[in-house]
């Protein structure tokens, strides 16, 4: 059983179009973070929100953090080829531990 | 600025065989830790460190063993290989783990196939 999930798994969607991913979880965590990682590449951080109800914006990426601090989402706007890539979000459990969801493998077409 | 370096990029064991993966990192940082990744399942801590002298386990930790006797290095031993780890593994680094918004960096990771 993952303790974050990720929704949807896969997703394929055109240039110029909107999207959100999901990251849910019935855990509380003490702040999440959000990587994308390329092929052959390891993760690199986008963001890190830490107060439930927390908007941050970069660029056309919008990061919000849930008030109750389970679950998260990523909206792009105006999706282009470049932001093609694997969408991984991480919950900090105590001061140790990260744990991750299984991944968002997101696809532009130009 | 090299980052986090990770030694091999590939490599192919057979069942039984003993290895160890090699992490360094030149950003002076407390925190270290090892990651596998397989597919639909994203990442899962093996091991990690606070400091040098201190490891702990994590989330799949059998099979694995570490030892952190310098900052700089957090080397990964697989004591008898089995296809189960057949994976891509990854060391992070962080400044410090007592911290939630410290970034973790990571490495380009280690592919590897046991047969």
């Amino acid at each position: 059983t993952q303790l974050l999930e990720q929704s949807p798994q896969f997703l394929s969607i055109q240039e110029g179009e909107n999207l959100t991913v999901y990251c849910n979880s019935s855990s509380v965590f003490s702040s999440l973070q959000w990587y994308r990682q390329e092929p052959g590449e390891g993760p690199v951080l986008l963001v890190t929100v830490v107060t439930g109800g927390e908007v941050k914006k970069l660029k056309r990426l919008t990061f919000q953090f849930g008030d109750a601090r389970k679950d998260s989402s990523l909206h792009i706007t105006a999706a282009q080829p470049g932001d093609t890539g694997l969408y991984l979000c991480a919950g900090r459990q105590g001061a140790q531990k990260l744990v991750f969801g299984q991944g968002t493998r997101l696809t532009i077409n130009p | 600025n090299a980052g986090v370096t990770q030694t091999p990029k590939f490599q192919v064991l057979k069942t039984g065989q003993s290895m160890t993966l090699q992490c360094a990192q030149d950003m002076n940082h407390e925190y270290m830790s090892w990651y596998r990744q397989d597919p639909g399942m994203g990442l899962r801590l093996i091991h990690y460190s606070v400091g040098a002298g201190i490891t702990d386990q994590g989330e799949v930790p059998n099979g694995y063993n570490v030892s952190r006797s310098t900052t700089e290095d957090f080397p990964l031993r697989l004591l008898s290989a089995a296809p189960s780890q057949t994976s891509v593994y990854f060391c992070a680094s962080s400044f410090s783990a007592d911290r939630g918004k410290q970034p973790q960096h990571f490495g380009d990771g280690t592919r590897l196939s046991i047969l």
